[in-house]
Order: C-alpha cells, then sequence, then structure tokens
C-alpha cells in the first residue's frame, strides 16, 4: 500500500518568503508528526496531531511555524518569513494510534528546504 | 529535560561481524524504546520496540537489550552484511506521551 507522501521533495526559496509544505499520511493513520532534521542534528519533534484533539505544538521553534490537518488526513506545515536557519530536512510521519499505545511511526522521504 | 545519547558518532566494521550500537538515556524513566534505521536522503524506518518489562527482543539478526537501572539499550547486528550500511536511531517516547526524542545516531560502516 501506499506510504507517507510529502510535497514537495525539495523547495528551494528566498529569506522573507513563506512555505507551505504538504503531508499525505498512511491512510486510517489517526496520528500525525512533524519533525525537523538539520545537518548534523537529530530529529527535532516540531508538532503532533492526534484524532480530532487539540494539536501539541509545544515543539514548535516560533510563531512563524504553524500547521494543520484538514479532515484529519493531509497536513500542511506552513513557514512564514523564512530565515536562512529554517534550512533543514522536515519530515512527516504517521501512526496508527498515538504514542501511549506503543505504535511504530512510518515517515515520508522528507521536504529539503533551503533558505537563501 | 529528557536526554538521549548515542555514543559513537560513527562506527566501521568488517562482514560477518557483530556491530553493538548504545543507546543512554538521562532523566527519564521510558516505558519502551525504539530503534530506526535511515539511509541517506530517506525518512528513518522503524525496526524494533522494547518495552521496560523486555530485557531482551530479537528480530533476524537484530537483538535489542533494554537495561532500564543503567538507563541504556543496546543494539546488535548479527553476521553483519555491507546492506546494513546506515544510520541507526534510538527514540525514547516524551513524558507527555505525543512525540518521540530521537538520538542524533549512529552511522555504521560495514566493509567487504
Amino acid at each position: 500500500g501506499a506510504g507517507v507522501s510529502q510535497s514537495p521533495s525539495n523547495k528551494v526559496t528566498e529569506k522573507g518568503k513563506d512555505v507551505e509544505l504538504r503531508c499525505d499520511p498512511i491512510s486510517g493513520h489517526t496520528a500525525l508528526y512533524w519533525y525537523r532534521q538539520s545537518l548534523g542534528q537529530g530529529l527535532e519533534f516540531l508538532i503532533y496531531f492526534q484524532g480530532n484533539s487539540a494539536p501539541d505544538k509545544s515543539g514548535l521553534p516560533s510563531d512563524r511555524f504553524s500547521a494543520e490537518r484538514t479532515g484529519g488526513s493531509v497536513s500542511t506545515l506552513t513557514i512564514q518569513r523564512t530565515q536562512q536557519e529554517d534550512s533543514a530536512v522536515y519530515l512527516c510521519a504517521s501512526s496508527l494510534g498515538g504514542l501511549a499505545v506503543y505504535n511504530e511511526q512510518f515517515f515520508g522521504p522528507g521536504t529539503r528546504l533551503t533558505v537563501l | 529535560s529528557q536526554k538521549i545519547e548515542q555514543n559513537s558518532e560513527a562506527l566501521n566494521i568488517q562482514e560477518g561481524k557483530t556491530a553493538t550500537l548504545t543507546c543512554n538515556y538521562t532523566n527519564y524513566s521510558p516505558a519502551y524504546l525504539q530503534w530506526y534505521r535511515q539511509d541517506p536522503g530517506r525518512g528513518p524506518v522503524f525496526l524494533l520496540l522494547i518495552r521496560e518489562n523486555e530485557k531482551e527482543k530479537r528480530k533476524e539478526r537484530l537483538k535489542v537489550t533494554f537495561d532500564t537501572t543503567l538507563k541504556q539499550s543496546l543494539f546488535h547486528i548479527t553476521a553483519s552484511q555491507p546492506a546494513d550500511s546506515a544510520t541507526y536511531l534510538c527514540a525514547l517516547p516524551n513524558q507527555a506521551g505525543t512525540a518521540l526524542i530521537f538520538g542524533k545516531g549512529t552511522t555504521l560502516s560495514v566493509s567487504s
């Protein structure tokens, strides 16, 4: 079956522009996560959606970052007024349920964002 | 705050040997721990999950141990192959149970 897909695979933008990154989770997965992976760094949690519950936004690094999940499926991560330090690979993952039930996460291929 | 460390950034071994990767954590008592594999340009792929009441878990050539007293997990690949070359990440749930905290990973290189 289809895995997690992300688009675009690469995005180059100029400093100060807004960008939108898209994630299509595996059908039926109620939990969706966004992570960021900078060069030489580990994966950094950004935001978590579980069903209809309020998302956990505790990992978002600034108010320039926001995300939404429409209809419990597709998610969009928006970065406003991009800065060079936002350059990273943005990874989306989904799982059947939340972490409390020990679910493995299925990751997409990521979007490589480069801010010039 | 929780902290997770993977002791070696890189590990080079010869084909056929056993690779042993270490994951240590502090300031936390997680209910479980996961290991993922990441190849260049790809997202991580889940390998194994071990619960706090399990001492050891095996899957084919992979073995994971979980010592909650030492706050350490060991990840073993027996009879290693060049195809095992990748970055291996350990991950713990955060205290809120809403996300995984990942180590920076250990890059394993298996030479033939």
